[in-house]
């Protein structure tokens, strides 16, 4: 079936320093992955989707600058999350669209901003 | 807009009891498809299974059983004789005519001895 592998699976970082987190598509390709942000006991909020070969499509009120997204090949999308701080801590999910309607999910990565 | 309502945040049963999580819906798009996945503690989002707008069959997979109701806009899951092992937070989401899914504030699932 359609994996997809997202990593690190948790990262610690200082106050203003940069994360960056993988996600891969590692049986098919994926034209479009998305980015969703989760925060403890609530639900998944998307953060972006990501377009191979163009601009990411940002939800209203996440920041481009902030979260950059790069998706530079039809099996890898990359969200850095820039000049961190502790209020980014979150659990951050990645999926990828294989057809018409299926989505797979990353295993997500947990960030804490120290 | 899309909305997706889990109405029930928690529901504690005890092994073997059934449990049945609602789902409703809101969508103006004549095509679209219904989602559930399951989230244990470890975080990744596992596919139980996707339902298309044109499809009201209900659907048996061992022990999960989903009820989709159009009329009700409805898609809801039940477990029988549920298992310690279940024991998770459950979403149900919703893909309209775009590319974006629109996830329930799902139900956190506690199954006990």
């Amino acid at each position: 079936g359609a994996v997809v592998s997202q990593h690190p699976s948790w990262v610690i970082c200082k106050s203003g320093t940069s994360v960056k987190i993988e996600c891969r598509s590692l049986d098919f390709q994926a034209t479009t992955m998305f980015w969703y942000r989760q925060f403890p006991k609530q639900s998944l909020m998307l953060m972006a989707t990501s377009n191979e070969g163009s601009k990411a499509t940002y939800e209203q009120g996440v920041e481009k600058d902030k979260f950059l997204i790069n998706h530079a090949s039809l099996t890898l999308s990359t969200l850095t999350v820039t000049s961190a701080h502790p209020e980014d801590s979150s659990f951050y999910i990645c999926s990828a669209r294989q057809d018409n309607y299926g989505y797979t999910f990353g295993s997500g990565t947990r960030l804490t901003v120290v | 807009a899309q909305k997706v309502t889990q109405a029930q945040t928690e529901i504690s049963v005890v092994e073997k009891e059934d449990v049945t999580l609602d789902c409703v819906y809101e969508t103006r798009d004549t095509t679209y498809y219904l989602f559930w996945y399951k989230q244990p503690p470890s975080g990744e989002l596992v596919f139980l299974i996707r339902r298309n707008s044109f499809d009201e069959q209900n659907e048996i997979s061992g022990r999960y059983s989903w009820n989709f109701q159009k009329s009700t806009s409805s898609f809801n899951f039940t477990i029988t004789a549920s298992q310690v092992v279940d024991s998770a937070v459950y979403f149900c989401a919703l893909r309209g005519g775009g590319n974006k899914l629109t996830f329930g504030t799902g139900t956190q699932l506690k199954v006990e001895l």
